[in-house]
């Protein structure tokens, strides 16, 4: 049972131009969503959260947006660079289930084409 | 800035045998994760410690045990070795201050390949 979906595997986006990824949760017990970027051969690294509270955060050129009544949550990237090639996977927190697990998606490979 | 650190980065193992991988936090990071991503799967949490004690189990098999020490660094020992074993362990650590954990900062892994 996938609570948190990222349905789009991969995305390629020309640089400079804006990069939109999605991500849809099940679970309406999530109160806290995170982002992590992941390199090949790298550990995931975290980018950017967002609590349930809110509806839009934004630190740089990445923002997240969150619609709690549609279980959708978004990253945007503005402008793309090349070195935001890397798979992109959205995580939630249930309260419920504790403060330390997170529950992963899919992932989506992003791919800058310069 | 320090990171996590894991150990060992690439492990080959036999089948039934036994494994330890081991993870230091970040310092003065007090709470652990473990996560397994097989591979083309997303990373699955296995189990958290906070403060040397089992915080959180996922899907944990009964195979594998681990801990936290008094130093904070864990380890995550894995017995009777299967080919299905075979993945990345993650470690990730995170500051519990009392309030919601948020971001965990995530070490660069083990390949734990099973032959």
């Amino acid at each position: 049972d996938q609570q948190v979906k990222q349905n789009s595997p991969s995305l390629s986006v020309q640089e400079g131009r804006i990069s939109i990824l999605n991500c849809d949760y099940t679970n309406s017990m999530f109160d806290y969503f995170l982002w992590y970027k992941k390199y090949p051969a790298e550990g995931p690294t975290f980018l950017i959260s967002i609590s349930s509270i809110k509806d839009k955060n934004e630190d740089g050129r990445f923002t997240v947006f969150l619609n709690k009544s549609a279980k959708h949550l978004s990253l945007h990237i503005v402008p793309s660079q090349p070195g935001d090639s890397a798979v992109y996977f959205c995580a939630a927190i249930d309260p419920n289930f504790g403060n330390e697990k997170l529950t992963f998606g899919t992932g989506t490979r992003l791919t800058i084409i310069p | 800035a320090a990171g996590v650190i894991q150990s060992p980065r690439h492990l080959i193992k036999e089948k039934r045998e036994t494994a330890t991988l081991k993870c230091y936090p970040i310092p003065r990071h007090d709470t652990v994760y473990w996560y397994q991503q097989g591979p083309g799967q997303d990373p699955q949490f296995l189990i958290s410690f906070y403060e040397k004690m089992q915080s959180d189990k996922g899907s944990i098999p009964d195979r594998f045990s681990a801990q936290q020490f008094s130093d904070y660094h864990s380890e995550l020992n894995m017995s009777s070795l299967e080919l299905g074993d075979s993945a990345l362990y993650f470690c990730a650590s995170s500051l519990n201050s009392g309030r919601m954990n948020t971001e965990a900062f995530f070490g660069q892994g083990t390949r734990l390949t099973v032959v």
